[in-house]
């Protein structure tokens, strides 16, 4: 069984550009969660997906932030217009409701670097 | 709404010695509290966890932790340090809210494990 896939790995942007993360949940789990990770802190939590449905946004910037987990296809996390400070490592995990509630499966992350 | 404390952004302890790391939570129902660990470069993965059951849990290698209530704690202990506990650990708090669960995360202690 294939766990938390994301792409890219890592992720190179000048200033201005787009940034589009990908992340394919485990198979099985339909809700897909993405956190931010600044160095030297924590997991910051962004937005919690369902298929189609966005569940919790509340720790997604209100501006250049948008995430979709559609249908078909994997969830992506998209950054318009990337700043030097959206720099971290962004996580996708993926989580079954039942039987192991809030418990979490992480995908290695992706690395953005903004120049 | 939620939140998790953890004391100490950086514990040291020699091989063989007694590790102790700090979480407190603050949830408004009973929670399902976990600890996450974290290789360099790599995802998280679940060390433990805590679903209203047995207040002290086992997880694996070697670590277990002890849910008390009263003074809304989930510390994580090990009685003897290996050189390979070497990493960043995170206590998470996830509660059940409209649409499945929400899983904060603390600011994460990071392990060092000298020879």
């Amino acid at each position: 069984n294939a766990g938390v896939m994301q792409n890219p790995r890592h992720l190179v942007r000048r200033r201005g550009q787009e940034a589009r993360l990908r992340c394919s949940p485990m198979k099985g789990h339909s809700h897909v969660y993405w956190y931010r990770q600044l160095p030297e802190e924590g997991l910051k939590f962004m937005v919690y997906l369902q298929k189609e449905n966005i569940i919790d946004e509340s720790g997604m910037p209100k501006e250049r932030f948008s995430a979709e987990f559609p249908k078909e296809g994997p969830s992506i996390l998209r950054i318009q217009q990337v700043v030097r400070g959206d720099s971290a490592a962004y996580f996708c995990a993926s989580s079954p409701i039942q039987p192991n509630p809030g418990e979490l499966f992480f995908g290695e992350g992706s690395r953005l670097t903004v120049l | 709404a939620q939140s998790v404390t953890q004391l100490g952004s950086h514990v040291s302890v020699s091989e063989g010695a007694l590790v102790l790391l700090r979480c407190n939570y603050s949830s408004s129902v009973p929670p399902y509290l976990f600890w996450y660990v974290q290789y360099p470069n790599q995802g998280l993965q679940l060390l433990l966890k805590y679903t209203s059951a047995a207040t002290l849990v086992k997880g694996i290698n070697g670590f277990e932790a002890e849910f008390k209530k009263s003074e809304t704690s989930f510390h994580l202990t090990k009685p003897s340090a290996h050189m390979s506990d070497a990493a960043e650990y995170f206590c998470a708090v996830s509660d059940r809210q409209t649409g499945g669960f929400k899983t904060i995360f603390g600011a994460g202690t990071r392990l060092f494990v000298k020879a």
